[in-house]
């Protein structure tokens, strides 16, 4: 596998249920990043992992629990959603830098339906 | 309000001719400004990127532009060819190691044949 994936590509799931979505990035980056675009909206960043560290959390619900145990992989853990969750999960990866920009690469998504 | 505007949903352009996609932000403190290209069940790729210093980076046959004073940065493609057909976003970062991009809701561009 090469690039970023994630796990899985559609899921669906009631308001009462516990999913978890994963991200596998294979280009030895070192920071990780969840972003929710939802539709007719700009992507929307969630949150970002330095190092397995979360530097960044733009307001998001509890609802939504990231787990990053290591630079290679995070998760994004969904309870007690809201239909209004419905949307795509964006994943990506850069190597994080003090200089230079930060290229993200992306991972496919997962699109989610919340009944 | 969005800080990052891309006002055209969509877009077309005949095959051979210049594309050309805009981006508006309103927060002048953005430092860096990214475009990046989505196909269909893919995550978007990165294309180009631009720093505030500058007011022109050329890629092969993309173009950016940036006009600080206006606030304003396009994305300039040309040729344009059938696979170039996609969604276009334009992001904005507030520091040249950006983490924290805003993005654009995005262009829908069709090239046709």
């Amino acid at each position: 596998e090469t690039g970023v994936t994630q796990t899985p590509r559609h899921l669906v799931m009631g308001m009462t249920n516990k999913k978890s979505l994963k991200c596998e990035q294979h280009l030895g980056h070192n920071a990780m990043y969840w972003y929710k675009q939802s539709a007719k909206k700009p992507l929307e960043l969630m949150f970002v992992y330095n190092f397995k560290e979360q530097t960044e959390n733009n307001s998001v619900p509890s609802r939504f629990s990231p787990e990053c145990p290591n630079s290679s992989h995070l998760f994004l853990h969904l309870h007690t959603l809201q239909p209004e969750d419905s949307a795509l999960y964006l994943c990506a990866s850069s190597q994080d830098r003090t200089v230079g920009y930060n290229e993200q690469f992306f991972g496919p998504g997962t699109r989610l339906t919340v009944l | 309000d969005q800080q990052v505007k891309q006002n055209s949903p969509s877009l077309s352009v005949q095959e051979g001719r210049i594309s050309i996609l805009n981006c508006d932000y309103t927060n002048s403190m953005f430092d860096y400004f990214l475009w990046y290209k989505k196909y269909p069940a893919e995550g978007p790729t990165f294309l180009i990127s631009i720093s505030s210093i500058k007011d022109k980076n050329e890629d092969g046959r993309f173009t950016v532009f940036l006009n600080k004073s206006a606030k304003h940065l396009s994305l300039h493609i040309v040729p344009s060819q059938p696979g170039d057909s996609a969604v276009y976003f334009c992001a904005a970062s507030l520091d040249n190691y950006g983490q924290n991009f805003v993005f654009g809701p995005g262009t829908r561009l069709s090239v046709l044949p």
